[in-house]
């Protein structure tokens, strides 16, 4: 199985800074014959489903606000928050699509200091 | 507009089978590329993929679990079950079915259901 190792577990971060999410594989998710990622970032919200963040690791989901950024290849990825805002308090999971299982991160709590 | 919803008991005991239905709309299950999976949470542990079904019938479970898993659809009702057997408490967790994302090797989720809390408790 693949398993993804995000770091920090959890992040205290300031309105308005900067936030940034890492997500480490422990094999590459990189196709070579598309060269695409096989990576998406998901926020979960208590009481509400995981919401798609991004996809292919950098592609924006429609509708998500461009201060989320996806970035990475291969076995190093990571989710960034340009600007905090009080509505992106969440958990933050990755998870890989490479080949099944499908596996999760084992999930980054974010907060506001 | 995609929108899934679980149902089924939210409490069974040890050792019995659960059986979970997710009841769909906005697309169809015999539409070329088309999949739904599921994927559970249990209480302050992360995202656990189960299972995924195609629109050709094709299944994928997580190996894990591959033993107690069935995953099977009904076209005419656009629902997907999913059945578990032989459930433990430490298989509490809430269960979400998800729409998988359209394209080739595009299987991630960009719709997902509620969840439905099952509670496994003598």
């Amino acid at each position: 199985d693949i398993v993804l190792t995000q770091s920090p577990d959890s992040l205290a971060v300031s309105l308005g800074e900067r936030a940034t999410i890492n997500c480490k594989s422990s094999q590459s998710v990189l196709y070579s014959s598309n060269n695409k990622n096989y990576l998406a970032w998901y926020q979960h919200k208590p009481g509400q489903p995981p919401k798609l963040l991004i996809y292919w690791a950098s592609i924006r989901e429609s509708g998500v606000p461009d201060r989320f950024s996806g970035s990475g290849s291969g076995t190093d990825f990571a989710l960034t928050i340009s600007s905090l805002q009080a509505e992106d308090v969440a958990v933050y999971y990755c998870q890989q699509y490479y080949n099944t299982p499908y596996t999760f991160g084992q999930g980054t709590k974010l907060e506001i200091k | 507009q995609i929108t899934l919803k679980e149902s089924g008991p939210t409490l069974v005991k040890p050792t019995q089978t659960l059986t979970l239905t997710c009841t769909f709309s906005g697309f169809s299950l015999s539409t070329s590329d088309v999949g739904v999976g599921w994927i559970r949470q249990s209480p302050g542990k992360a995202l656990e993929w189960l299972a995924l079904i195609h629109w050709d019938d094709e299944k994928r479970y997580s190996p894990s679990l591959k033993s107690r898993l069935t995953i099977t659809k009904d076209t005419s009702k656009n629902q997907v079950v999913l059945t578990m057997t032989n459930m433990d408490p430490v298989d509490t967790a809430t269960y979400y079915c998800a729409h998988r994302a359209y394209g080739p090797g595009a299987h991630y989720f960009d719709y997902w259901g509620q969840g439905t809390l099952v509670t496994v408790s003598s």
